[in-house]
């Protein structure tokens, strides 16, 4: 079992729909990732959260916003989303920053579909 | 982006036998690297990682080898078996974050 974990494991929406992607560990992990995977793709860095201040952002479209309410804790909020964004949406945590050359571990994702 | 590729996109296997997966990279400020697995419907499981200090470190059933003069990291199984049908992607770390390689399929076959 991972020791990240999301919710909901599946979302459908509406492209006018607001939701949003939970993910939550309690490995005492001080930076938090979200990644997008299309099928048959690797993931793509999407956000990275450093001591719960936003430190990367890929250049994402604003109709996601990531929110980091505290150090376990790691939010995708969805609002206006397009058919192109359904994917699998996978969070991450690290014991530190990512130039620290430490492993990231993931969650299961939350599969996502935009009708 | 950085230009983190697997030679080969699918790998079959006999059951028992030993799976070599290899991957390039193109940065050479690349210092730290990580193999995943990523079972259908689940996200990527850490397997071993390497430092670039590292020419080879060792696991459980799982060996990686780092050649960091071609800029080549390679995954061996030993004795595959069926639970490692998966795709696994290498991942490598120049500094700031990760770059996930395209990814092999990796088939056991009975």
């Amino acid at each position: 079992d991972t020791e990240v974990t999301q919710t909901p494991k599946h979302l459908v929406m509406g492209m006018t729909n607001k939701k949003s992607l939970k993910c939550e560990q309690h490995m005492g992990h001080r930076a938090m990732y979200w990644y997008k995977q299309k099928a048959k793709k690797p993931p793509e860095l999407m956000f990275v959260y450093s001591y719960e201040k936003l430190s990367i952002n890929e250049s994402v479209p604003s109709r996601f916003s990531p929110e980091c309410p505290n150090s376990s804790l790691l939010n995708l909020h969805l609002h206006a989303l397009q058919p192109e964004d359904s994917a699998l949406y996978l969070c991450a945590s690290s014991q530190d920053r990512v130039g620290f050359n430490q492993p990231q571990h993931f969650g299961d994702g939350t599969r996502l579909s935009i009708l | 982006g950085e230009s983190v590729g697997l030679h080969l996109p699918t790998l079959s296997v006999q059951e028992g036998d030993n799976s070599i997966i290899n991957c390039a990279y193109s940065n050479s400020a690349s210092d730290y690297f990580i193999w995943y697995k990523q079972e259908s419907g689940k996200g990527p499981q850490f397997i071993i990682d390497i430092r670039s200090n590292m020419d080879k470190r060792q696991g459980q059933r799982v060996t990686v080898l780092l050649n960091k003069t071609v800029k080549h990291l390679s995954l061996q199984i030993a004795a595959t078996q069926p639970g490692d049908s998966a795709v696994y992607f290498c991942a490598e770390n120049p500094g700031n974050q990760f770059y996930f390689g395209t990814g092999t399929s990796l088939t056991v076959i009975p």
